[in-house]
């Protein structure tokens, strides 16, 4: 069965520090594997798409990395801002098709003074 | 630029009636989902549409219904509301069948069934 597992489930930073979330995936075969972040009440956002020939894809303060062989993806944000404050969720596409999304449980990343 | 609207944003049902989800898109997008989002799980596909006319079931389709008349509109129909239907449901659209184009999603409606 195709599962997207993320951790940690949660996540307290200061702001102006680093932090990395992880998703790690069982879905085959591959296609992409996006990250998208939800602010509290609103709709997902995408943050960045990696396809299997991607190691590292850059948007601003966020860095994603792939690792197709161990089937590890992770999110790296760079000196956090509290409108970080959301969750993040990893997005695994199977067969290239919309319908068939496995979406990983998210990551709950909290920013305080 | 609306991108993908839902309406209402919230909704109380008491256990048999009936509602409809309202979902539009201004981004000329043939493809549109339903999605419900329950805590601690993962989003899970409803009903899924790849154009005006054409719809089908995703992973958990019972106790719903969809229909597609035009580009713009995807509503999701509610029979006989039950308890395990409360969920925030999120309706998305893209440009692309596949993967590689992102999901557009609305805002939520966030259904309560008592």
């Amino acid at each position: 069965k195709n599962q997207v597992e993320q951790s940690p489930q949660s996540l307290i930073i200061l702001e102006g520090k680093n932090c990395t979330l992880q998703c790690n995936y069982t879905v085959s075969p591959f296609s992409n594997l996006r990250w998208y972040k939800q602010d509290t009440g609103r709709g997902p956002v995408s943050l960045t798409i990696m396809t299997f020939s991607e190691n590292t894809k850059s948007n601003g303060r966020y860095t994603a990395t792939l690792d197709a062989d161990t089937k590890q993806s992770s999110l790296h944000i760079t000196a956090s801002q509290l409108s970080d404050s959301a969750s993040y969720i990893c997005v695994v596409s199977p067969t290239g098709t919309a319908s068939k999304l496995t979406f990983g449980t998210g990551t709950r990343l909290q920013v305080t003074l | 630029n609306a991108g993908v609207t839902q309406t209402p944003k919230f909704r109380i049902l008491k256990i048999g009636q009936s509602m409809t989800l309202q979902c539009t898109q201004d981004m000329n997008h043939n493809y549109m989902y339903w999605y419900r989002q329950d805590p601690g799980m993962g989003l899970k596909l409803i009903y899924y549409s790849v154009g005006a006319g054409i719809t089908d079931k995703g992973e958990v389709p019972n106790g719903y219904n969809v229909s597609r008349s035009t580009t713009e509109d995807f509503p999701l129909r509610l029979e006989l509301a039950a308890p395990s239907q409360t969920s925030v449901y999120f309706c998305a659209s893209s440009y692309f069948p596949t993967g590689d184009s992102p999901l557009h999603f609305g805002n939520g409606t966030r259904l309560t069934v008592t």
